[in-house]
């Protein structure tokens, strides 16, 4: 089984930086993914954890601590298009995917 | 095709009603997956496939079946909808099963059943 839990909503400005953390209590790991997904679109892929650290990516950032089940993911200079929702998933000793419910990040003018 | 196609997009159903959602991918990818996603409760895995020929259960097998007679195609079967079936169903699928598992998502089957 697993838990995974991340905030259901944050708001920020663009131009800002907003952190989405996630948590989880999985059967096993072999790594976390980030990915976005846009209003009536498909999750696209953002990023991948497997070892402790951040990994960084133009824009967007993500750290993962394994002894403490806890990831984020940083998105900086936030613009209009960053609006979407953000979803944290963790790959579990099966290697199946088990994804959070998901984050709605809002970005304002 | 490129990538990974779903039909329909969208679909309307009576209950009782048998369906088949599709999914084809040209990436030949090993691995493929069919999740529902709802309000609040995120992605959750019906059913999976690691390589052409096998299938397992995921989170909610409930209600649904799927064969994987080759590796491009991946078709789930509702054989008698019911209206907690309405939800949105993404297809997607991954070069194998190992821990680097980027999954590559269809844009999706809107299915409403009343």
């Amino acid at each position: 089984g697993q838990n995974i839990d991340q905030p259901t909503e944050m708001t920020a400005t663009e131009g800002a930086i907003v952190q989405i953390n996630c948590t989880y209590q999985t059967s096993g790991f072999n790594g976390l993914f980030w990915y976005q997904q846009h209003a009536g679109e498909a999750p696209t892929f953002l990023s991948y954890n497997v070892l402790d650290g951040l990994e960084e990516k133009g824009r967007f950032s993500s750290f993962l601590s394994r002894s403490k089940g806890y990831s984020y993911l940083l998105l900086k200079e936030l613009q209009m298009k960053d609006s979407a929702s953000y979803l944290c998933a963790v790959i579990e000793g099966d290697y199946k995917l088990s994804f959070g419910a998901g984050t709605t990040v809002t970005v304002r003018a | 095709i490129a990538g990974i196609t779903q039909a329909p997009t969208s679909q309307i159903l009576a209950a009782g009603r048998r369906m088949t959602l599709r999914c084809t991918q040209d990436m030949r990818h090993n691995a493929m997956y069919w999740y529902r996603q709802d309000l609040g409760l995120g992605l959750r895995l019906i059913h999976y496939s690691n390589t052409a020929g096998t299938t397992g259960k995921g989170e909610v097998p409930d209600g649904y079946s799927v064969s994987r007679a080759n590796t491009d195609d991946f078709p789930l079967t509702l054989a008698s909808a019911v209206p907690s079936q309405t939800s949105v169903y993404f297809c997607a699928s991954s070069p194998g099963t190992s821990s680097y598992n980027e999954q590559f998502f269809g844009p999706g089957t809107r299915l409403t059943v009343l």
